[in-house]
């Protein structure tokens, strides 16, 4: 059964430094998605992808994150500087293509962060 | 704005128990509506879904009927395992993915 893959599946680093995560959804699948779950909360989505366009980045914290699928198929999610308070899970998810719930997200298994 | 809520955890159950794990959600037109599980340290899998009022969806035991007129997704199983153990969340989509708090449940045997 294909899944979505995302690496490095643990990162610690020191607040400042800059850190990375890296997506590769399922084959076939247009539209990417980044979430963020804080310990004890829901995911939250900071980016939609529709191939390579962004769709919505509106929960995005534009002065330190970034987000790119160049090819239009995997991606990657940057942070710098990092801060305290983006230790959490990273999640990323993919469909066959956006649209009200019609089509399902399928997610990868995170990466945790922790900022020191 | 569009949100989910559900039930506080933990729940602690017995083997073989009967649960129920109650979900409530506001939404502007019809989302389609979902039940995803965690395991320790894993990230979110799709349990069931349903798109439309009064559907039910089901997967390995578990259960949830859309009601439309209460604005319920409640998540239902006649017999829980300790394998079941892990944080469930209730979510709906209309333009995007809304997830409730997660309810974490620990069965023992």
């Amino acid at each position: 059964e294909a899944e979505v893959a995302q690496s490095p599946r643990y990162k610690i680093t020191e607040k400042s430094q800059a850190v990375a995560f890296w997506c590769d959804p399922i084959s076939g699948h247009a539209t990417l998605y980044w979430y963020r779950q804080i310990l004890g909360q829901g995911p939250e989505l900071l980016v939609q992808f529709q191939d390579e366009s962004v769709v919505d980045d509106s929960q995005l914290p534009k002065d330190r994150f970034s987000a790119e699928r160049l090819k239009g198929v995997d991606s990657t999610l940057k942070i710098q500087p990092a801060e305290l308070g983006d230790s959490a899970m990273y999640l990323c998810a993919s469909s066959l293509a956006a649209g009200r719930g019609k089509f399902t997200q399928y997610f990868g298994p995170g990466t945790r962060l922790t900022v020191l | 704005g569009d949100s989910v809520t559900q039930m506080e955890g933990p729940v602690t159950l017995s083997e073989e128990a009967f649960l129920t794990i109650n979900c409530t959600y506001t939404a502007t037109g019809y989302p389609s509506l979902f039940w995803y599980v965690q395991y320790p340290g894993e990230g979110l899998q799709l349990l069931l879904k349903a798109t439309k009022a009064d559907d039910k969806g089901s997967n390995k035991g578990f259960e949830a009927t859309y009601r439309k007129e209460t604005t319920s997704f409640h998540l239902e199983k006649g017999s829980v395992q300790v394998s079941d153990s892990a944080v469930y969340f209730c979510a709906l989509n209309t333009d995007k993915l809304i997830f409730g708090t997660g309810t974490r449940l620990q069965v023992f045997p």
